[in-house]
This record gives C-alpha cells, sequence and structure tokens, in this order.
C-alpha cells in the first residue's frame, strides 16, 4: 500500500521568508503532482514531476523529485500572504498505466503580513 | 470556458436513499476521476477512467458506483448512502494522465450530508 507523508502538516511563517514542504512516499513511482487548495475552495494543479530530477518553478514556488530518496520538495521563496493556502502532494501508484493516486494528508500553509 | 461542472454543490439526503452527483467537462479529456476529502484524511480516491473503455477502483470504492458511458460525463452514484459517506466530492479531469503537458482539472466539489 503506497503511503504518502508531507511534513509539516501546519506552517506559519512570515512574510519573505522561505521554506520547504516535503513530501515522502513509500512505494517507487516517478509521477509526483503538487496541488494548492485555499479554503473552501477547488483543487488547483501547481506542477507534474515525471522523472527523477525534475524541477519545476513558478514564480515563488519550486519543486522537484529525488525518486531515489522518494521524497519531493515544495520550496517557497520570499513567502507573500496570498500564497496562504493548504498543498497537496499526490503519487500515482506504479502498476499498470499509472492510474491510481494516493495524496499526502496537506501542509496548511500560513503567511503572516 | 474549460471547466469541470458537479452537480449539485451541495446535498442533504438520508441513509438508504439512492443518489447521483453528476461530473461534466468540456475539455474533451480522456481522464476522468472521484476523490472524497475528509478532515485529517486529506483526499483519497474513489474511482478513475481512463477513457470511456476503461474504468476501475481507487483507494476507496465501496459503496460507490461510477459510469462512463460518454467521453465527456462520469457519474457518482450512491445505490444506499450511508452516514460515513458524508464528505466533500471532488471530480477531475484530465487530458491524459500524467502526460508532460497535463494537468488535472478540478470541479468545485460537493458537500454532501447523509443523515
Amino acid at each position: 500500500e503506497l503511503k504518502v507523508e508531507q511534513n509539516p502538516l501546519f506552517l506559519s511563517m512570515q512574510e519573505g521568508k522561505n521554506y520547504t514542504i516535503y513530501c515522502n512516499y513509500s512505494t517507487t513511482s516517478d509521477r509526483l503532482y503538487w496541488y494548492r487548495q485555499d479554503p473552501g475552495k477547488s483543487l488547483e494543479s501547481l506542477f507534474v514531476l515525471l522523472s527523477n530530477g525534475a524541477v519545476k518553478q513558478e514564480g515563488r514556488l519550486m519543486a522537484s523529485l529525488d525518486t531515489k530518496a522518494r521524497l519531493s520538495t515544495l520550496h517557497i521563496t520570499a513567502a507573500v500572504h496570498d500564497l496562504s493556502a493548504t498543498y497537496f502532494c499526490a503519487v500515482d501508484l506504479p502498476s499498470g498505466g499509472y492510474q491510481k493516486v494516493t495524496f499526502g494528508t496537506g501542509t496548511k500553509l500560513q503567511v503572516i503580513p | 470556458e474549460a471547466q469541470v461542472t458537479q452537480n449539485p454543490r451541495y446535498l442533504i439526503t438520508v441513509t438508504g436513499k439512492k443518489l447521483t452527483v453528476t461530473c461534466s467537462q468540456n475539455m474533451n479529456h480522456e481522464y476522468m476521476s472521484w476523490y472524497r476529502q475528509d478532515p485529517g484524511l486529506g483526499l483519497r480516491q474513489i474511482y478513475y477512467s481512463m477513457n470511456v473503455e476503461v474504468t476501475d477502483k481507487g483507494d476507496v470504492p465501496e459503496g460507490y458506483k461510477v459510469s462512463r458511458k460518454e467521453k465527456r460525463n462520469f457519474p457518482l452514484i450512491l445505490e444506499s448512502p450511508s452516514p460515513n459517506q458524508t464528505s466533500l466530492y471532488f471530480c477531475a479531469s484530465s487530458l491524459q494522465y500524467g502526460i508532460v503537458t497535463d494537468t488535472q482539472y478540478f470541479g468545485p466539489g460537493t458537500r454532501l450530508t447523509v443523515l
């Protein structure tokens, strides 16, 4: 059974600071996804990481994937209040055509002005 | 506008009364999926469909059925709802799951309460 763990579960940080959210998973997979969810809203796709060493950046967010360590990171640079949300990573269960998806429990980020 | 729509958005029902939550996408996507979101448990996949011909169970399929008779629609059916199915449900779609330029689009969610 694939397990996906995120750390920390809750993060309160000041504007302008840097921080990293970690996503560990238990079974070999080379497909990992990051999503953002605002309170009371749906999920928004942020990044799709499809190979070892993949790195993607969008604004103040940068995601990377290390399939050997079974680890993905979401790095926040110079946080701003608008980044306050819950962030989820999700991993494909490697069977057949990579169809099943397991989500982490989420990291609730609060950026304080 | 490219979107995934769900109906209803909110539903309160009673145990045992069959219900259907509809999901429709207008992007000609092959892949569609249903998730439920519960506090402390994150999102869990219920069913997914790679295309009209292929549908399979996710992690928590018990008590649910799905149907993919046409590409754009993927309804979630609860034949006999129970209180433990009270949750927030999301439908999602993508062109072809996991390809480099792909992204998943999520519907707005359906908040279901089963009394």
